[in-house]
């Protein structure tokens, strides 16, 4: 399932299944950005980031897709497991503007 | 050492009351970050610290002021909070001011803090 990460709405997926987060960045000078998950009483944890000079990127599990045209980013995650429950959070930075900027994230909830 | 560490995890106080967090990082990273996060929502910048140097100040109340005493510490001091102030405190830090580097911006897991 898709979600847009917008109003922290929720994306419910069953274990096993594919997730894919989107975001949609507000600068089109950001040239960094990073997901981040951040579990319940716990701060953001890094995931994984691009730069604007890429358009795809893969981790352990995860896939990070940017689309400058249409300023949006997306979070894969392969074979959900439940301790991906959490709520992910799509950031956006220049180094020449500053300033780290979140968006409003993705809870995650995984069903057995 | 790649973590970011905050103490308390947890803080109860008064109105009145004066009390700190503290946040410590020895990754060699030149900038701290104070952030507020409120329930369900994305940080929000409170101050910037590049070379033990307050960098940024965004428009935060007076009865927070932060302090950095050396490159690996940076602390939070509160005076005369209100119950609106209760939120999860997060330090971050990163190589340069806003250069997010191999793994981005470090948060620590935050201060949870309650005013009463």
């Amino acid at each position: 399932g898709e979600s847009v990460g917008l109003h922290l709405p929720t994306l419910s997926v069953q274990e096993g299944d594919n997730s894919i987060i989107n975001c949609a960045y507000s600068n089109s000078a950001s040239d960094y950005f990073i997901w981040y998950k951040q579990e319940s009483g716990k701060g953001p944890q890094f995931i994984i980031d691009i730069r604007s000079n890429m358009d795809k990127r893969q981790g352990q599990r995860v896939t990070v897709l940017l689309n400058k045209t249409v300023k949006h980013l997306s979070l894969q995650i392969a074979a959900t497991q439940p301790g991906d429950s959490a709520v992910y959070f799509c950031a956006e930075n220049s180094d020449s503007w500053g300033k780290l900027q979140f968006g409003a994230g993705t809870q995650v909830v995984v069903t057995p | 050492d790649t973590e970011v560490t905050q103490t308390p995890k947890h803080l109860v106080m008064g109105m009145t009351n004066k009390k700190s967090l503290k946040c410590e990082q020895h990754m060699g990273h030149r900038a701290m970050y104070w952030y507020k996060q409120k329930a369900k929502k994305p940080p929000e910048l409170m101050f910037v610290y590049s070379y033990e140097k307050l960098s940024i100040n965004e428009s935060v109340p007076s009865r927070f002021s932060p302090e950095c005493p050396n490159s690996s510490l940076l602390n939070l001091h509160l005076h005369a909070l209100q119950p609106e102030d209760s939120a999860l405190y997060l330090c971050a830090s990163s190589q340069e001011e806003w250069t997010g580097g191999t793994y981005g911006y470090t948060f620590g897991s935050g201060t949870r803090l309650t005013v009463v």
